[in-house]
């Protein structure tokens, strides 16, 4: 079974750039997470899919983050105007169903770094 | 979702047992107790899960106390492929609509 895919692996920018980030689950899984783990730091949920649907994005910062989810399957997420703290490694997640007991598979994530 | 307790770091002989304790003294009866793990670069990875019962599978076991208020992540026998960060985390029976709500873990680092 493939695992969820993400790109750019590494991403270095400017301030004030934008960046944006693609994500592949795993095949069938109605859930999709973006994390945002700052170094020496446990990944902290950003927003979270249901299909095409947002559950929860409480902690996504909307002023300059922006995620989106066409057809329940891709998505992207968007940082515009990037900020130097945005620096930090953005991980995508997917699981079956967030109603069911299960785990989540995570992707290798995309290093961002804002210079 | 009631907060986890993790001593930051340990270290543990390769081919011993890596015993990794996590606190969560308010946890409520309707909430699991799951373990992932973070290997340096890569994303986190599910170990395992449990309510009450303890729990074992292919790569490690979970043992919870009878009161709930805090679990022992065992790896039986730890290579240096274990060396890695790992967390506990309590969540809701049923998913709920929150993530996963990761705190700093353990860093277990596996001594040859």
């Amino acid at each position: 079974e493939a695992g969820v895919a993400q790109s750019p692996r590494y991403k270095i920018i400017e301030k004030r750039q934008s960046v944006a980030f693609w994500c592949n689950p795993i095949s069938g899984h109605a859930t999709l997470y973006w994390y945002q783990q700052i170094l020496g730091q446990g990944p902290k949920l950003l927003i979270q899919f249901q299909n095409n649907g947002v559950v929860d994005d409480s902690q996504l910062p909307k002023d300059r983050f922006s995620a989106e989810r066409l057809k329940g399957v891709d998505s992207t997420l968007k940082i515009q105007p990037a900020k130097l703290e945005d620096s930090a490694v953005y991980l995508c997640a997917s699981s079956l169903r967030a109603k069911e007991i299960g785990e989540a598979f995570f992707g290798q994530g995309t290093r961002l770094t804002v210079v | 979702d009631a907060k986890t307790t993790q001593p930051p770091s340990m270290d543990c002989a390769e081919g011993r047992a890596a015993n990794l304790p996590c606190n969560h003294s308010t946890i409520s009866g309707n909430e699991y107790v799951y373990w992932y793990r973070q290997i340096h670069s890569q994303g986190p990875q599910y170990i395992i899960h449990g309510l009450k019962n303890n729990e074992t599978n292919e790569m490690a076991s979970l043992i919870i106390t009878e009161d709930r208020k805090s679990s022992t992540l065992i790896l039986p026998h730890a290579t240096l492929r274990d060396t890695a960060v790992y967390y506990c985390i309590v969540r809701p029976r049923g998913g709920g609509a929150d993530g996963l709500t990761f705190g700093k873990g353990t860093h277990l680092i596996i001594q040859p």
